[in-house]
């Protein structure tokens, strides 16, 4: 299987700071036809599903705030919120959709400092 | 608005099989790809399997000898029986919309249901 690895486990940020989280995966996620990183990002909140933030690595979602952006280095990924919002507060996940399985990262928490 | 609803026991015992429905409103179930995944207790996410309207359907190697999906097209519904279930089956369970698009093409998945928790106890 891919493993996506993500760090770290948790993060506490001041309002209006930014934060980073990192994914790496074990495999290359670059499908050569299109020259795409097939990785999405979401984002759950406490007793909701996940929802989707950003796919093919950095294209984010219609309504999704530009706040929020993704890069890609390799097999490296971020995700970066600029200016942290109260709203922000959730688990952040990784998600490979090129291999099959398909396969999560093990989620980054983001608190308020 | 696409919506997924999931249902089905909220309490399975062991040895026993796992059902769950999950209804469509919104889209039609035709054409597209579903998929299962499920969250046990403070872990991450586990893709459990997919199927395609016209039947077609793929697991987790992890899950692939216990897991089973079918498809309703009349109802709009999909389903998933997970049979043999223990402890370590109690998750909270998702259904979702995705794996490939129409074209057959990889995509992330950009709809998900509530979520239902799933117990395995006696």
């Amino acid at each position: 299987d891919c493993v996506m690895t993500q760090s770290p486990d948790s993060l506490a940020v001041s309002l209006g700071e930014r934060a980073t989280i990192s994914c790496k995966s074990s495999q290359s996620i670059l499908y050569r036809s299109n020259n795409r990183n097939y990785l999405a990002w979401y984002q759950q909140k406490p007793g909701q599903p996940p929802k989707l933030l950003i796919h093919w690595a950095s294209i984010r979602e219609p309504g999704v705030p530009d706040r929020f952006s993704g890069s890609e280095s390799g097999t490296d990924f971020t995700l970066t919120i600029s200016s942290l919002q109260a709203e922000d507060v959730a688990v952040y996940c990784c998600q490979q959709y090129l291999h099959t399985p398909r396969t999560f990262g093990q989620g980054t928490k983001v608190e308020i400092k | 608005q696409v919506q997924l609803q999931e249902s089905g026991p909220g309490l399975v015992k062991p040895s026993e099989t796992l059902s769950l429905t999950c209804t469509v409103s919104g889209d039609s179930i035709t054409g597209r790809y579903w998929s299962w995944m499920r969250q046990p207790p403070g872990k991450g996410l586990e893709w459990i399997g997919y199927i395609h309207y016209s039947g077609t359907t793929k697991y987790n190697p992890s899950l692939e000898s216990r897991a089973t999906t079918s498809v309703d097209t009349s109802k709009n519904q999909f389903s998933l029986k997970l049979s043999s279930v223990t402890a370590a089956d109690t998750a909270v369970y998702y259904c979702a919309r995705g794996y490939y698009d129409s074209r057959g093409q990889s995509e992330p998945f950009d709809v998900w249901g509530q979520g239902t928790q799933v117990t395995v106890s006696s």
